[in-house]
């Protein structure tokens, strides 16, 4: 079974502060994505990486996908109020490309 | 603003009654999966259909059914409720283009309340 870990699962800091989440896992995916939720919102997609030690950038956000394709991070710059959500990573597996979902990493960034 | 609706917003049942939750897929999408999220937690794979047909399956059981019409909507049918079926029930639609890397997109999801 495909599990993906998150950590930290909560995590409250100053707006303007850094910060990295992670995910991980002992299985390879062919493709790794990353959400955000909203309350009473569905997840939204924010990237998706597919090569191994691939780094995308969107604006304040970095995302990067480990050399095995086995584990991800997003790191961000000068938190904003804006960024409090809910950050899913999502894996499609190699055998098929159902995905899989974290429990998620709840941020609050405090003004 | 995805294009995905999802019907009710909110739900109440009781346990042992059957529920059916609906789902309106963005035009030209031919493929719509399910999942259920639970509070605290990520969503959960519960089906996915392609061309209105079962196209794999997650650890649900059989009193999860689906459907999908040719009018890009599809159902999520729930029978015998149970009160650990409360949840956020996602719908994500997208078009198959035979890679993994396809766009989900997610409707705002329909909760659940079993009591």
């Amino acid at each position: 079974t495909q599990l993906l870990e998150q950590s930290p699962q909560f995590l409250s800091i100053q707006e303007g502060e850094n910060l990295t989440v992670y995910c991980n896992s002992s299985s390879v995916f062919s493709s790794l994505q990353w959400y955000r939720q909203e309350p009473g919102e569905g997840p939204v997609l924010l990237v998706t990486v597919v090569t191994g030690g691939e780094v995308k950038k969107l604006k304040r956000l970095t995302f990067q996908f480990g050399d095995a394709r086995k584990d991800s991070s997003l790191h961000i710059t000068a938190a904003q109020p804006g960024d409090t959500g809910l950050y899913l990573c999502a894996g499609a597996g190699d055998r098929d490309d159902k995905i899989i979902f974290g429990k998620g990493t709840r941020l609050h960034i405090l003004p | 603003e995805t294009g995905v609706t999802q019907s009710p917003t909110h739900l109440i049942k009781t346990r042992g009654q059957q529920v059916t939750l609906r789902c309106s897929s963005q035009s030209g999408h031919n493929t719509v999966s399910w999942y259920q999220q639970a509070l605290g937690q990520g969503p959960q794979f519960i089906f996915q259909y392609y061309r209105e047909e079962e196209n794999g399956r997650g650890n649900f059981p059989p009193r999860f059914s689906g459907l999908q019409f040719p009018n890009y909507s599809s159902e999520l049918n729930v029978n015998a409720l149970e009160l650990d079926d409360s949840a956020l029930y996602l719908c994500a639609s997208s078009y198959d283009s035979g890679t993994a890397t396809d766009t989900q997109y997610f409707g705002p999801g329909t909760r659940l309340t079993v009591l």
